[in-house]
């Protein structure tokens, strides 16, 4: 079946400006993740998601940063004003549950570049 | 607090070498779960294995071997004759039972040189 999808593949933008970043889960996944991996670095955590329920926000970086999911299915990360220091890629990841342990399903992320 | 060290940074082998990349971990919980997965150059990472904490044996894939003791919380992985393919950063990540999120270890590059 399809895996998890990201788009866009790349994004340029100027340092100010907003972008969206879009994740589409593996269907029937229930819970969501959002990980930023800068230059050469790990993976950080940014906010999770799992059914309907209130979203796990405690990884965002500043309330520049935010994301929803729709339906229960496709999210969409928003950067506000943008900095240089957002460039990274940043990845979404899908599991069946939330049960801990549940594996995670990667997208081949969204590579952010802020001029 | 759960972490996962990955002591390794980078690690160079010459092709057909045998590799061992080291995961230490650290939780409270009983019930946990342990994760490799490979990020090769195209930066999708792919999902390797996923070991319960109440199962300590030894897996094998073809190449691939993972080593779980809970007597030192390693759960340390080989590669077994490397290829060049198999040029890529490793990581290590913990689940915990009742967690919602993975912690994952810093990462370890492969590169396996012709």
């Amino acid at each position: 079946g399809a895996g998890v999808s990201q788009s866009p593949s790349n994004k340029v933008t100027e340092k100010g400006k907003d972008v969206e970043l879009r994740c589409d889960p593996i269907s029937g996944h229930t819970a969501l993740y959002w990980y930023r991996q800068s230059l050469g670095q790990g993976l950080e955590f940014l906010i999770y998601f799992q059914g309907n329920s209130a979203p796990d926000k405690s990884g965002l970086p500043s309330d520049r940063f935010s994301a929803e999911r729709t339906g229960g299915s496709v999210s969409t990360l928003t950067i506000q004003r943008t900095q240089q220091e957002d460039s990274a890629v940043y990845l979404c990841a899908s599991s069946l549950a939330n049960r801990g342990g549940e594996t995670q399903y990667f997208g081949p992320g969204t590579r952010l570049l802020v001029l | 607090a759960q972490k996962v060290t990955q002591a390794q940074t980078e690690i160079s082998v010459v092709e057909k070498e045998d590799v061992t990349l080291d995961c230490v971990y650290e939780t409270r919980d009983t019930t946990y779960y342990l994760f490799w997965y490979k990020q090769p150059p195209s930066g999708e990472l792919v999902f390797l294995i996923r070991r319960n904490s109440f199962d300590e044996q030894n897996e094998i894939s073809g190449r691939y071997s993972w080593n779980f003791q809970k007597s030192t919380s390693s759960f340390n992985f080989t590669i077994t004759a490397s290829q060049v393919v198999d040029s890529a950063v490793y990581f290590c990540a913990l689940s915990e039972h009742y967690g919602q999120n993975f912690v994952f270890g810093p990462g370890t590059r492969l590169s396996v040189l012709p």
